[in-house]
């Protein structure tokens, strides 16, 4: 059991690359997220997948797009990276239900040049 | 809309002292709140969440909480620090509902560090 993995772990992109961030967790649960850390700022909401065919835009969805391909895996692309994509990105999973866990990945470092 | 302010980013205690992690919430409905933990270069953690079960919340590795709603407070504590309690604590509020649409607000984090 895995748990919410990520890749990659860390990423140098030049502005104007392109990359998707890839998610997958095995513990059959409904809901994904993504989100991104900021010094100072907290995790900070960019998309999130109540269930499986749905997206929805969090807090900081501009610059971003996302999949969620099927119930284990949810990706996040940046389509034309900028400086201020630079941030530490995490994957999260939890079951429907609004008092359970969130269940978080290692995360993906990203610097944008 | 919900929220909570984390008072302190940084915050150092002596091995063997008191440790007192603040955070206050507003919520237009009663909450459910959760305290997490960050290690470096690592993934978040639960250490506990109020469900409105108890006020008074046990975690993980000796933390808990109370739950206090006329203060709209729910800090963090332990007896007594060790050395591998040094990492970043978010709180994180979320509506008490379940739509299936329900998301968590994270705090903006409070660091602790360990005097030894």
């Amino acid at each position: 059991n895995a748990g919410v993995t990520q890749t990659p772990k860390f990423q140098v992109l030049k502005t104007g690359q392109s990359m998707t961030l890839q998610c997958a967790q095995d513990m059959n649960h409904n809901s994904m997220y993504w989100y991104r850390q900021d010094p100072g700022m907290g995790l900070r909401l960019i998309y999130y997948s109540a269930s499986e065919g749905t997206t929805d835009k969090g807090e900081v969805p501009n610059g971003y797009n996302v999949s969620r391909l099927n119930k284990r895996e949810f990706s996040l692309r940046l389509e034309s990276a900028a400086p201020s994509q630079t941030s530490v990105y995490f994957c999260a999973s939890s079951t429907r239900l609004a008092w359970e866990t969130q269940y978080f990945g290692p995360g993906t470092r990203l610097l944008v040049l | 809309a919900q929220s909570v302010t984390q008072l302190g980013s940084h915050v150092s205690v002596s091995e063997g002292a008191l440790v007192l992690l603040r955070c206050n919430y507003s919520s237009s409905v009663p909450p459910y709140l959760f305290w997490y933990v960050q290690y470096p270069n690592q993934g978040l953690q639960l250490l506990l969440k109020y469900t409105s079960a108890a006020t008074l919340v046990k975690g993980i590795n000796g933390f808990e909480a109370e739950f206090k709603k006329s203060e709209t407070s729910f800090h963090l504590t332990k007896p007594s620090a060790h050395m591998s309690d040094a990492a970043e604590y978010f709180c994180a509020v979320k509506r008490g509902s379940n739509f299936g649409n329900e998301k968590l607000t994270f705090g903006t984090g409070t660091r602790l560090t360990i005097i030894p």
